[in-house]
């Protein structure tokens, strides 16, 4: 397995543009996971999906941040309008309860608002 | 106070020594996670323990369920086991990682 996939892997934007984030989860997975990750605060969860359906979006930090999973192999992240505060990596991580729950993380978006 | 607390922060040690990395956390917990992050981005996880020792060639991971902590030991550490090291807590009744702020670990030649 190609383990979880993101991407774009870098992305540089304006303040005020949409980003949009993807990531593919590996095969199996029943849960996936949205972080962020910044200097000042660490790793922080965003949001997580449970068989496709959203569980827990307590940490989407505001209206302007959604995320959406249409089926089991695709997730996005999109951040509409962008602001330089979001800058941060994002990463995309899945599991499987049936074996264990360990999560798999993916290799990040790093994402700059200029 | 963060529901999980690590220390130290950073350790600076040379090549050879035992290293020693703790991790404290005051909710209950389901299991709990060690993950290494190296320069670059990368996140792996090393363990994930609910109770005892787990061994994995030179790095062993413990948990105390009862005094709410873990260790990470690394044995006859390396350069290249210079990284970040995070814990984290599935929360009980959630499917949930909460995550320390990380230790900063580097070993010098």
């Amino acid at each position: 397995d190609a383990g979880v996939i993101q991407s774009p892997r870098h992305e540089v934007t304006e303040m005020g543009q949409e980003v949009t984030l993807r990531c593919k989860p590996i095969s199996g997975h029943d849960y996936l996971f949205w972080y962020r990750q910044t200097m000042m605060r660490g790793l922080e969860l965003l949001i997580y999906f449970n068989n496709n359906v959203p569980i827990d979006d307590s940490g989407m930090p505001e209206d302007r941040f959604s995320a959406k999973m249409p089926n089991a192999s695709f997730s996005t992240l999109k951040i509409q309008p962008s602001e330089p505060r979001d800058s941060a990596v994002y990463f995309c991580a899945s599991s499987d309860r049936v074996r264990g729950n360990e999560q798999f993380f993916g290799p990040g978006t790093r994402l700059t608002v200029l | 106070k963060n529901e999980v607390e690590q220390s130290p922060q950073n350790l600076t040690a040379q090549e050879g020594e035992f290293i020693t990395i703790n991790c404290s956390y005051s909710v209950g917990i389901s299991a709990l996670h060690w993950l290494q992050q190296h320069p670059g981005g990368g996140i792996v996880s090393l363990f994930m323990l609910s109770s005892g020792k787990k061994k994995h060639g030179r790095l062993i991971a413990t948990i105390n369920i009862q005094e709410k902590h873990s260790s990470l030991h690394i044995t006859a550490s390396h350069p290249r086991d210079s990284a970040v090291y995070i814990c984290a807590v599935d929360i009980q009744g959630a499917q949930k990682l909460v995550f320390g702020q990380g230790t900063r670990l580097t070993i010098n030649p």
